[in-house]
């Protein structure tokens, strides 16, 4: 089944202590992101990456450290929690690029807190 | 900073009406996609418009651009109770990189 998987779904942390948040795709997608979504403000974009090797800065990449070493993973790292990046994140994949960008295709969302 | 900005902000309408949202954004743009969430799921992608297009259709769904006013809006026809849902417009900046920017969002609920 095609899909985009993420893990942990839920995971509750204290301040400062690094951890990693896992996206993988079985779709063999060039383009992969990460969002964040708080409540009233939608989804505003973290990092996401054309291809391996090449990740480029989204709208909130403050506090977040990506890598893309291989095509169908691309973590999320937060060196340093802090509890204003209590949120829900969403990593998505998308087929091409192409002109313009195409259909992406999201995970399930994994709810972070961090207290 | 947010490029695109759904209006309204939440709608409840009655099973078999139509719904109507809006998005309005910024810059010039290659394409623009809207996506719905069921509450707190991840987002589906509905359909993608592309810039030299001014009307798209796909199923009970009717998507319109006017790139002169920067918007497009989604119209949802003979609505259902499970189109209860929020909806989201997203649209890549047409300025050289391929971030994306979704609105805020539209919450619609329908009454059965």
């Amino acid at each position: 089944e095609a899909q985009v998987t993420q893990n942990p779904r839920y995971l509750i942390t204290v301040t400062g202590k690094k951890l990693t948040v896992t996206c993988s795709q079985n779709m063999n997608h060039e383009y992969m992101s990460w969002y964040r979504q708080d409540p009233g403000l939608g989804l505003r974009q973290i990092y996401y990456s054309m291809n391996v090797e090449v990740t480029d800065k989204g709208d909130v990449p403050e506090g977040y450290k990506v890598s893309r070493k291989e095509k169908r993973n691309f973590p999320l790292i937060l060196e340093s929690p802090s509890p204003n990046q209590t949120s829900l994140y969403f990593c998505a994949s998308s087929p091409r690029t192409g002109v313009g960008l195409h259909e992406q295709y999201f995970g399930p969302g994994t709810r972070l807190t961090v207290t | 900073s947010q490029q695109g900005e759904e209006d309204p902000q939440a709608l409840s309408i009655q099973e078999g009406e139509n719904a109507t949202m809006n998005c309005s954004y910024k810059t010039s743009i290659n394409n623009l996609q809207w996506y719905r969430q069921n509450s707190g799921r991840g987002l589906v992608h509905l359909i993608l418009i592309r810039s030299n297009e001014r009307e798209k259709h796909s199923g009970r769904l009717r998507v319109t651009l006017d790139t002169s006013k920067k918007s497009s809006s989604l119209l949802i026809t003979a609505s259902r109770a499970a189109d209860t849902a929020s909806y989201f417009c997203a649209t890549v900046p047409n300025t050289g990189g391929f971030k994306t920017i979704f609105g805020a969002g539209t919450r619609l609920f329908v009454k059965a």
